[in-house]
């Protein structure tokens, strides 16, 4: 099935670092979603970003729905340790009684201390 | 206020066997998604239901179905289990059609392991 694009598979920062992760389609979404993902846990939702062009922020989380609509990005400044895990990216399109989202594969994210 | 809750939270089969899978969403919440998470496919969407009816359907065999029970209890059920079922099942709840502002809340999900 589609997926999004991410990578690099797997990021490692020092702690204090800034990070950007991005997101790509070929397919346009009217909606963008960034999670993260603990181990032995699911997804947790982190932003939702609805209009293109839309920039929110949730603490030191940064995300950008692309102007396109085809790609969404992620910052995280001044990590911290807990900041580790798999971060996905999510597109949805809404129509009808369509609202599946289609996942990227996700970033691995390691902080050292 | 409960979140997402998914049982049984592992679970071992052997092939050939059937699974039944409970998803409990967050209260209020009249949609429920179903994923399958493997390392190697990531998160791959299998069905929505919404108000008891299946609104929409991933590329899966039809030994994955699943139903939601009118207090939007959903199961899923994997028949004829086969070794490359093994994965994360993860349940996702949200308010439903035409409320799309929240995005999905996942529960912990099931991990199945098919021997």
């Amino acid at each position: 099935g589609q997926q999004l694009n991410q990578s690099p598979q797997s990021m490692f920062i020092q702690e204090g670092e800034d990070v950007s992760m991005n997101c790509t389609s070929s397919s346009i979404f009217n909606t963008w979603l960034w999670y993260k993902q603990d181990p032995g846990e699911g997804p947790v939702l982190l932003i939702a970003l609805y209009k293109a062009g839309e920039l929110t922020s949730n603490g030191r989380l940064t995300a950008q729905f692309g102007i396109t609509r085809k790609d969404s990005f992620l910052n995280i400044s001044a990590s911290i340790p807990s900041d580790v895990g798999i971060y996905f990216c999510a597109g949805q399109l809404r129509s009808g009684a369509n609202s599946k989202l289609t996942f990227g594969k996700g970033i691995t994210l390691s902080v050292r201390p | 206020k409960a979140g997402v809750t998914q049982t049984p939270r592992y679970l071992i089969k052997t092939r050939g066997q059937q699974v039944t899978l409970s998803c409990s969403p967050i209260s209020g919440h009249r949609s429920v998604s179903w994923y399958q998470q493997t390392p190697g496919q990531g998160l791959q969407f299998l069905f929505e239901y919404f108000s008891e009816t299946q609104r929409n359907k991933g590329n899966f065999p039809g030994r994955f179905s699943g139903r939601q029970f009118s207090n939007s209890r959903s199961e899923m059920n994997v028949s004829t289990l086969e070794l490359g079922d093994s994965a994360l099942y993860l349940c996702a709840s949200s308010l439903g059609q035409g409320f799309f502002h929240y995005g999905y809340t996942f529960g912990s999900g099931t991990r199945l392991t098919v021997v």
